[in-house]
């Protein structure tokens, strides 16, 4: 069954650094999203994306956050100067249509030290 | 008053027994509910996708949901260890549209 996959599965980065996290959808789907997960909190979304801009995000998607889909195939989160409070497990999450329901990567986890 | 809550549990019950979890919602605007599985240190794993009132089965589980009630229910029939995990409501208020997900609930089935 084709699955969303992310790289790397933990990063772990110095405060201040700049960070990429790296997702491939599902090959024919057409909506992108990014989650993210504090230890011990809900998954709370980040952002959606689709026909190659930005639909959506929250306000946790402040400037220091931008993605991109460089190619036919990658999906990126950029954090470009991490604080501590980034730390959290981040999803990828993609759909098919508007019909149909988000599928989830497994994860990368970010630790900030 | 929150979006979506759900019992964090934990919830333990012995292997066989019936699980039934629920989720509370509050805003009426939410159309499409999903149930999703969460093994530690994985990703969320689609269970359940639900439009309308009523009820929907697959295999071992059925998802309930009470529209006017603001109420949704995951049911799992003869339960197994292999079902011990933490299981997300879920939902949205258009297809694409962000999730909101409920805390989670913390499943043990007991051998």
């Amino acid at each position: 069954e084709p699955e969303v996959t992310q790289t790397p599965s933990h990063q772990v980065t110095q405060m201040g650094q700049e960070v990429i996290l790296r997702c491939v959808p599902i090959s024919n789907h057409l909506y992108f999203y990014w989650y993210r997960q504090i230890l011990g909190q809900k998954v709370e979304f980040l952002v959606s994306f689709y026909n190659n801009e930005i639909s959506e995000k929250s306000e946790i998607f402040d400037d220091q956050f931008s993605v991109e889909r460089p190619d036919g195939s990658n999906f990126t989160l950029k954090i470009r100067s991490t604080k501590l409070e980034d730390s959290a497990m981040y999803f990828c999450a993609s759909a098919g249509d508007s019909n149909q329901p988000q599928h989830f990567g497994d994860g990368t986890r970010l630790s900030i030290l | 008053q929150k979006e979506v809550e759900q019992d964090p549990g934990p919830l333990s019950v012995p292997e066989g027994a019936i699980v039934s979890l629920n989720c509370t919602y509050s805003n009426s605007a939410f159309q499409y509910f999903m149930w999703y599985r969460q093994y530690s240190r994985k990703g969320p794993e689609l269970l359940m996708y639900t439009y309308s009132s009523g009820n929907k089965e697959d295999g071992r589980f059925t998802a309930q949901v009470d529209k006017s009630s603001k109420y949704i229910s995951l049911f799992i029939r003869d339960s197994q260890p292999s079902d011990s995990a933490t299981y997300l409501c879920a939902m949205v208020m258009n297809r694409d549209d962000k999730i909101i997900f409920g805390k989670g609930t913390r499943l043990h089935i007991l051998p």
